[in-house]
């Protein structure tokens, strides 16, 4: 079945870029997901990209979409001590049915 | 629009009692999602509908659990009986075919003692 996978955790300073990356196993993956978790509250979505662009930008947040080597990255730019959460990415595959397959989470943590 | 409405937003029950988890998804959404989240397994889909019709139950842990949707409008998530194991945060979320993305609830966060 399709795997996402992500690294467990990230700290950065505020101020700093963050950079958060995911690997999935589908290669039918027809859109790619960003969604930020804050304690206590459900996923919020924060972007998304279609399988057939390699690069997306909204604000502060870009994300790179390498379709070849199924890797996917957020960019936030200028990190807040509010940007501290939990973010997963997620893909949605060919067979349709709006299901999304979601990653492990990363937890960043912003630092002053 | 109030969002996706899931309630109770805590849950306490001993083990062995009947837990009945609700939500009310966005009005118009066609697709309706159960989630689990733990720190052990992190998020996992127990099940979603399409029209009310259950598409895929193949994330239901085993034959405690059982999920309804009884009109559009709402959702049920029952365990019986509740374990301990089954302690976790579970979040129904909706969508609507043509759009992206899914909408969360603030999830119901059940433990079992």
């Amino acid at each position: 079945g399709e795997d996402v996978e992500q690294s467990l955790f990230l700290s950065v300073r505020e101020g700093d870029s963050s950079v958060i990356n995911c690997t999935y196993t589908d290669s039918s993956s027809t859109y790619l997901y960003w969604y930020k978790q804050e304690p206590g509250a459900g996923l919020q979505l924060l972007t998304y990209i279609f399988s057939n662009m390699d690069m997306k930008q909204d604000q502060r947040l870009t994300v790179l979409l390498n379709k070849k080597d199924k890797h996917l990255s957020l960019r936030i730019a200028d990190t807040q001590t509010g940007d501290s959460a939990i973010y997963f990415c997620a893909e949605r595959g060919a067979g349709g049915g709006n299901k999304l397959t979601f990653g492990t989470g990363t937890q960043l943590k912003v630092e002053l | 629009d109030a969002g996706v409405i899931q309630s109770p937003r805590h849950e306490v029950t001993e083990m062995g009692q009947e837990v009945t988890l609700r939500c009310k998804p966005i009005s118009g959404h066609d697709y309706l999602f159960w989630y689990r989240q733990t720190m052990m397994r992190g998020l996992e889909l127990l099940i979603y509908f399409n029209n009310n019709v259950p598409i895929d139950d193949s994330g239901m842990p085993e034959d405690r659990f059982s999920a309804k949707m009884p009109n559009a409008s709402f959702s049920t998530l029952k365990i019986q009986p509740s374990e301990p194991r089954d302690s976790a945060v579970y979040f129904c979320a909706s969508s609507f075919s043509g759009t992206h993305g899914y909408t969360f609830g603030s999830g119901t966060r059940l433990t079992v003692v």
